[in-house]
């Protein structure tokens, strides 16, 4: 069965740096979401992308988070400057159409910044 | 506001026994509702989903969620819980703000479920 995937599954960063997660949705998606989850919070919506464009983010998406899907199958998430409060478990996910389907999740990456 | 309430923590039940994780929403118009699980180290898994039709629909592993309009809650219910069971769960409803079109979710804080043999 068709997964998606994300690496690194930890990666550990120091304030103000630059990090970029990758993620490989299942290949006949076409919708793409980043979610966050801080420990011991709600997994919170940050963005979705469609048709090579975002389509839709919520207010912690902010200038210092991209997204880009450099190639037909990678979708990667960029923080330009990471604060501490960026630390939390990232997932992506991806769906085959919006609306009524539903989005498969992967295993996500802790994102630790010191 | 669009929401989704998870009132419970924490639900402890003994194994064989019938368990209910409960979820109510907050939502403009009709809501599509989903519950995924999340095991220790693992991304979110899909369990099942209400769009419209029958009210009460079936998952995989055995759940299965009863969509209430009038009280506007989509509880996860099974009725013999394994140890396997145990794990984080978490409701979760369409993000209507574009009639769902964009297709973000809204996510309840999460219920762990606890099967004790």
């Amino acid at each position: 069965e068709p997964e998606v995937t994300q690496t690194p599954s930890h990666q550990v960063t120091q304030m103000g740096q630059e990090v970029i997660l990758r993620c490989v949705p299942i290949s006949n998606h076409l919708y793409f979401y980043w979610y966050r989850q801080i420990l011991g919070q709600k997994v919170e919506f940050l963005v979705s992308f469609y048709n090579n464009e975002i389509s839709e983010k919520s207010e912690i998406f902010d200038d210092q988070f991209s997204v880009e899907r450099p190639d037909g199958s990678n979708f990667t998430l960029k923080i330009r400057s990471t604060k501490l409060e960026d630390s939390a478990m990232y997932f992506c996910a991806s769906s085959r159409q919006a609306g009524s389907y539903e989005q498969y999740f992967g295993p996500g990456t802790r994102l630790t910044v010191t | 506001a669009q929401s989704v309430a998870q009132p419970e923590d924490q639900v402890n039940v003994a194994e064989g026994n019938p368990l209910t994780v409960k979820c109510t929403y907050s939502v403009s118009g009709n809501p599509y509702l989903f519950w995924y699980v999340q095991y220790p180290n693992r991304g979110l898994q899909f369990l099942l989903k209400y769009i419209t039709g029958d009210n009460l629909v079936k998952g995989s592993y055995g759940f299965e969620a009863e969509f209430n309009k009038s009280q506007t809650s989509f509880h996860l219910k099974k009725p013999s819980a394994l140890v396997s069971d145990s794990a984080l769960y978490f409701c979760a409803v369409r993000d209507m703000t574009y009639g769902g079109s964009q297709g973000n979710l809204i996510f309840g804080k999460g219920t762990k479920l606890s099967v004790k043999p």
